[in-house]
């Protein structure tokens, strides 16, 4: 998984709680992503950052937030959670945005009750 | 908003035969596409990329062919393997903007028979 680790790799939470999923890079490559995966819509891009301190918005940003304090790790925090949020998590890195292949993490397992 | 499209949801191929998964695209702009494999449980695996200035790449067993005109792209794999069974999917992006965003078709399921 090109040196990507996903925490926790499995969450059950209940509706209203905040929850946090971080990932974690050992390939110091500049950009990091967030996407969520559901069936029948493939991948969707949460939240993107290119560089540290430096996110923008993608395709479902909406009730979620990031923050990337260090070139390691990018936070993907649900301030409060939603059963629409069920999904299956994705991090992803890539050394340059526009010219270079995204290599995928595990991912994490979501389910809110 | 632009999207990425794959005709069949479902494939089944022998083993030993040759596979040919599908992939249309939408944005006229898009300059590099990608195709990942999904195995269950785990995270897309980049298999082979291409880029808007060509039409056709190889890899080891994977050919991927690009066709502008009609906006279709599709992946081949050579004498399929049971390993080959996985989820494929395709995406493109555009080469602007500080990162790629990149769009994901919803998949075909590639199954290998015995």
């Amino acid at each position: 998984d090109a040196g990507i680790t996903q925490s926790p790799r499995h969450k059950v939470t209940e509706t209203g709680t905040p929850v946090t999923l971080r990932c974690h890079q050992t390939e110091n490559h500049r950009y990091m992503y967030w996407y969520r995966q559901d069936p029948g819509h493939g991948l969707r891009l949460i939240h993107y950052s290119y560089g540290v301190k430096d996110t923008d918005k993608g395709e479902v940003s909406d009730g979620y937030s990031v923050s990337r304090s260090k070139t390691e790790d990018f936070l993907l925090t649900l301030e409060s959670a939603t059963s629409s949020q069920t999904s299956v998590y994705f991090c992803a890195i890539s050394r340059q945005g526009a010219t270079d292949t995204q290599y995928f993490g595990p991912g994490t397992r979501l389910t809110v009750l | 908003g632009e999207s990425v499209g794959l005709h069949l949801p479902t494939l089944s191929v022998q083993e030993g035969d040759n596979s040919i998964i599908n992939c249309a695209y939408s944005n006229s702009a898009s300059d590099y596409f990608i195709w990942y494999k999904q195995e269950s449980g785990k995270g897309p695996q980049f298999i082979i990329d291409i880029r808007s200035n060509m039409d056709k790449r190889q890899g080891q067993r994977v050919t991927v062919l690009l066709n502008k005109t009609v906006k279709h792209l599709s992946l081949q794999i050579a004498a399929t393997q049971p390993g080959d069974s996985a989820v494929y999917f395709c995406a493109d992006t555009v080469s602007s903007g500080s990162a790629r965003q990149l769009t994901f078709g919803s998949g075909t399921q590639l199954t290998v028979l015995p």
